[in-house]
């Protein structure tokens, strides 16, 4: 069955570091999301990406964050100063046309120390 | 703006017993997308089922069964005959429906089930 991979599993890093988390959607699927939580609360929507640019995006998704297709595999989020608030499990996920039901990733542990 | 409210944080039931998870949504659009995930200790995102807003009948999946009641906006999770597989935690969630083709999904809490031997 297709999946969704992300890379790398876990990442710790300082406070203030620029963070890219790797994505490899399914291949047909044409909407790449990433979503995120923080221990032990739940599942929060960052933003979704279509065609090449962002579609939505929610408040958490500031300046910090960026998106990038950066060729016709790979699907990033680059977080370009990190805070400790940004320790959480980031989960990416894709769909493709029609009403379908995302499929995640198995998440980056982001760890900001 | 959409919603889910899952009330029970942590459930703890004795294997074989049969355990319902609640679910109550708020969304001002006609059509709509429910879902339930599962998450396990290690962290992925499993998919379990999916419902749209038209489709109201209940579904059984094994052990599985789910109750959808636009009524009262509500969308439980029965397991029956639990075993100590299910512990984890259950995310139910909500996306409308978008004309621009992507998914918004809008997750509730979760509800912890810890199933015990």
């Amino acid at each position: 069955e297709p999946e969704v991979t992300q890379t790398p599993s876990h990442q710790v890093t300082q406070m203030g570091q620029e963070v890219i988390l790797r994505c490899v959607p399914i291949s047909n699927h044409l909407y790449f999301y990433w979503y995120r939580q923080i221990l032990g609360q739940k599942v929060e929507f960052l933003v979704s990406f279509y065609n090449n640019e962002i579609s939505e995006k929610s408040e958490i998704f500031d300046d910090q964050f960026s998106v990038e297709r950066p060729d016709g595999s790979n699907f990033t989020l680059k977080i370009r100063s990190t805070k400790l608030e940004d320790s959480a499990m980031y989960f990416c996920a894709s769909t493709g046309t029609g009403a379908n039901v995302l499929t995640f990733g198995a998440g980056s542990r982001l760890t900001v120390l | 703006a959409q919603k889910v409210t899952q009330a029970q944080t942590e459930i703890s039931v004795v294997e074989k017993e049969d355990v319902t998870l609640d679910c109550v949504y708020e969304t001002r659009d006609t059509t709509y997308y429910l879902f339930w995930y599962k998450q396990p200790p290690s962290g992925e995102l499993v998919f379990l089922i999916r419902r749209n807003s038209f489709d109201e009948q209940n579904e059984i999946s094994g052990r599985y069964s789910w109750n959808f009641q636009k009524s009262t906006s509500s969308f439980n999770f029965t397991i029956t005959a639990s075993q100590v597989v299910d512990s984890a935690v259950y995310f139910c969630a909500l996306s409308e429906a978008n004309r621009r083709g992507y998914q918004k999904v809008t997750f509730g809490t979760g509800t912890k089930l810890q199933v015990i031997p």
